[in-house]
């Protein structure tokens, strides 16, 4: 079956534009992670969704980062009033049920250039 | 100090040889290791899971050491395909617990 899938795969934007991420988990996936991945750097959690439950935004950055995730499937990444310290790829992850025990599947990330 | 710590490299090694990559954590309370493989602008793959007996895959195997609070990453028979970005994942049982490591640069020369 078709694995997490995120769009645009390259985005390119001018300081201070809004940017929407989009990430298409796997389906059945209860679980969907967001990450940040700066050039040589390990992954930076975001977000977390599981289920119906109330999402874990505790690793958002700052109060122009939002996420929401409909239905229980495709997520949304939203970044306000852009800046270039925000210029990094934007991993998305799904797991079956999450809880931090499970394999992640992550998407191909969006890259996100902000000039 | 970071939660998690890898020596990033990177490692340049002949084909066949063996290599060895360490990741310390800082969490006495993690429960759940993973090694993970990222390839140059692709997105992390699960390598394997590292349970606390030490486990084997293939050429591949992990170990844990709770006292130290390291694990580590032995490769065998080095192959070019190796070749990739090593990720340490430490998890303390939730989704925002689950920590990556910076990862470890691995070039395997023919």
């Amino acid at each position: 079956g078709a694995g997490v899938s995120q769009s645009p795969s390259n985005k390119v934007t001018e300081k201070g534009k809004d940017v929407e991420l989009r990430c298409d988990p796997i389906s059945g996936h209860t679980a969907l992670y967001w990450y940040r991945q700066s050039l040589g750097q390990g992954l930076e959690f975001l977000i977390y969704f599981q289920g119906n439950s109330a999402p874990d935004k505790s690793g958002l950055p700052s109060d122009r980062f939002s996420a929401e995730r409909t239905g229980g499937s495709v997520s949304t990444l939203t970044i306000q009033r852009t800046q270039q310290e925000d210029s990094a790829v934007y991993l998305c992850a799904s797991s079956l049920a999450g809880g931090g025990y499970e394999k992640l599947f992550f998407g191909s990330g969006t890259q996100l250039s902000v000039l | 100090r970071k939660e998690v710590e890898q020596d990033p490299g990177p490692f340049n090694v002949p084909e066949g040889a063996t290599v060895a990559f360490n990741c310390t954590y800082s969490n006495s309370a993690s429960q759940s290791f993973f090694w993970y493989r990222q390839d140059c602008r692709k997105e992390p793959k699960l390598l394997m899971s590292v349970y606390s007996s030490g486990n084997e895959d293939g050429r591949f195997t992990a170990q844990l050491n709770r006292a130290s609070q390291y694990i580590s990453l032995l490769i065998r028979d080095s192959k070019l395909s190796d070749s990739a970005t090593y990720l340490c994942v430490v998890s303390s049982g939730s989704a925002r617990q689950l920590t990556f490591g910076s990862g470890t640069q691995l070039t395997v020369l023919p």
